[in-house]
């Protein structure tokens, strides 16, 4: 069955240069997050969305990093200025419903390994 | 504010033998804990999840986890292990409020090594 997938799943930029990475969530699921997975490490949270509404995006680490839903599907993470320490595995995960504080599953794509130069 | 802890970096386990992965949480509030499993280049893989209820949570390919409140931990287990089960396992738990969204809060998670 078709769950989350994102691409590129590879990008290499180098330092400076503007990015977006994409996302298409589970088809219907209304709750779309981005997480950011350093080497080694669990991921952590950026930004949340309920349909296209932005809920919460204290997760996003600096004002380079900018995320949009604009239709309630697919959604894209940009990062503008590129720097070294944002080289990170950039995962996205959708759950069915909106209920903030739900027991939904958020369920994963592959996620998009960005390595800056 | 909450937070997850998986105390192990690394376990080694020989196939065949009961494994066990540890976690324990912190949260204001009644938690929802969940367990993920990353194999290499992949996305997480979600595994089991408790909400309420039973405190002993059955998932996929054989894992199950068993919430303890008074230790605020979710360990996961498996009976038996697998070679195929060697991956990298993560503890995730949200609160069950409403005003505390629903972002997850994840542990450094625990490799497993299981072999033959």
């Amino acid at each position: 069955g078709a769950g989350v997938s994102q691409s590129p799943r590879y990008k290499v930029a180098k330092r400076g240069q503007d990015v977006a990475l994409r996302c298409d969530p589970i088809s219907g699921h209304v709750s779309l997050f981005w997480y950011q997975q350093a080497l080694g490490q669990g991921p952590e949270f950026l930004t949340y969305f309920q349909n296209e509404a932005q809920l919460d995006k204290s997760g996003l680490p600096s004002d380079r990093f900018f995320a949009e839903r604009p239709e309630g599907s697919v959604s894209t993470l940009k990062i503008q200025r590129t720097q070294q320490e944002d080289s990170a595995v950039y995962l996205c995960a959708s759950s069915f419903t909106g209920t903030s504080g739900s027991s939904d599953t958020q369920y994963f794509g592959p996620g998009t390994r960005l390595t800056v130069l | 504010a909450q937070s997850v802890a998986q105390p192990e970096d690394q376990v080694n386990v020989a196939e065949g033998n009961p494994l066990t992965v540890k976690c324990t949480y912190s949260v204001s509030g009644n938690p929802y804990l969940f367990w993920y499993v990353q194999y290499p280049n992949r996305g997480l893989q979600f595994l089991l999840k408790y909400i309420t209820g039973d405190n002993l949570v059955k998932g996929s390919y054989g894992f199950e986890a068993e919430f303890n409140k008074s230790q605020t931990s979710f360990h996961l287990k498996k009976p038996s292990a697998l070679v195929s089960d060697s991956a990298l396992y993560f503890c995730a738990v949200r609160v069950s409020i409403k005003a505390a969204g629903n972002k997850l809060t994840f542990g450094g998670g625990t490799r497993v090594l299981v072999k033959p």
